[in-house]
């Protein structure tokens, strides 16, 4: 049974540091990996799609790397913004055909000014 | 930017009551799922659609859940006799554009959620 796994559970830095936020999962079987954002209270915003052939993708300040047979995931965060702050989720798609995601308990990161 | 539309954002509901959570994913979107969040724990998948079928259900979705997709553009969520551990946020999520490449094909797009209490 897919268990995904994320560490630290919360991260505090101040404005300005790099940090690397790690996601890992049990079965290398995975479809994709999607990161995700969530803001209190709110839905889940989707930040980066690694497909499982894929070793890594980038968006601005934002890459994520992807390491299969090792089950691990790395989202890297450059030069950090207070408007940062919020909670960091990954989700693995297993390989059957319906899509369906397998979250890690999430990230909550906070960049103090 | 086209988005998922989720309604009600806080539905309060006495326990054994029907409630419908509604969404309407983006245009179009081919796949539709619903999970759901209890406080302070993870996001846990509910069910999938595709096809005007159920494509996958979890554990959690048994026979008090139901879902439809009663027009070209809603897609709900039904529970039939709601529990006091059935309050969570649920969130619809919609994936698959037909003209998309591989890629964003796969990328499931959120809902802003429905909090659901159960009293």
């Amino acid at each position: 049974k897919q268990e995904v796994t994320q560490i630290p559970a919360a991260l505090s830095v101040p404005e300005g540091e790099n940090l690397v936020l790690n996601c890992s999962f049990t079965d290398s079987a995975i479809y994709n990996l999607q990161w995700f954002r969530q803001d209190p209270g709110k839905g889940l915003t989707s930040l980066l799609l690694i497909q499982s052939s894929q070793r890594e993708q980038t968006s601005g300040r934002l890459n994520a790397s992807l390491d299969k047979s090792s089950g691990r995931s790395t989202l890297y965060i450059a030069a950090s913004q207070p408007g940062d702050s919020a909670t960091y989720l990954c989700a693995v798609r297993t390989p059957s055909n319906t899509g369906k995601l397998i979250f890690g308990q999430g990230t909550t990161l906070q960049v103090k000014p | 930017e086209p988005e998922v539309t989720q309604t009600p954002s806080h539905q309060v509901t006495q326990m054994g009551q029907e409630v419908i959570l509604r969404c309407v994913p983006i245009s179009n979107h081919l796949y539709f799922y619903w999970y759901r969040q209890i406080l302070g724990q993870k996001v846990e998948f509910l069910v999938s659609f595709y096809n005007n079928e159920i494509s996958e259900k979890s554990e959690i979705f048994d026979d008090q859940f139901s879902v439809e997709r009663p027009d070209g553009s809603n897609f709900t969520l039904k529970i039939r006799s709601t529990k006091l551990e059935d309050s969570a946020m649920y969130f619809c999520a919609s994936s698959g554009p037909r003209d998309a490449q591989s890629l964003a094909k796969n990328i499931q797009y959120f809902g802003a959620g429905t909090r659901l209490s159960v009293l």
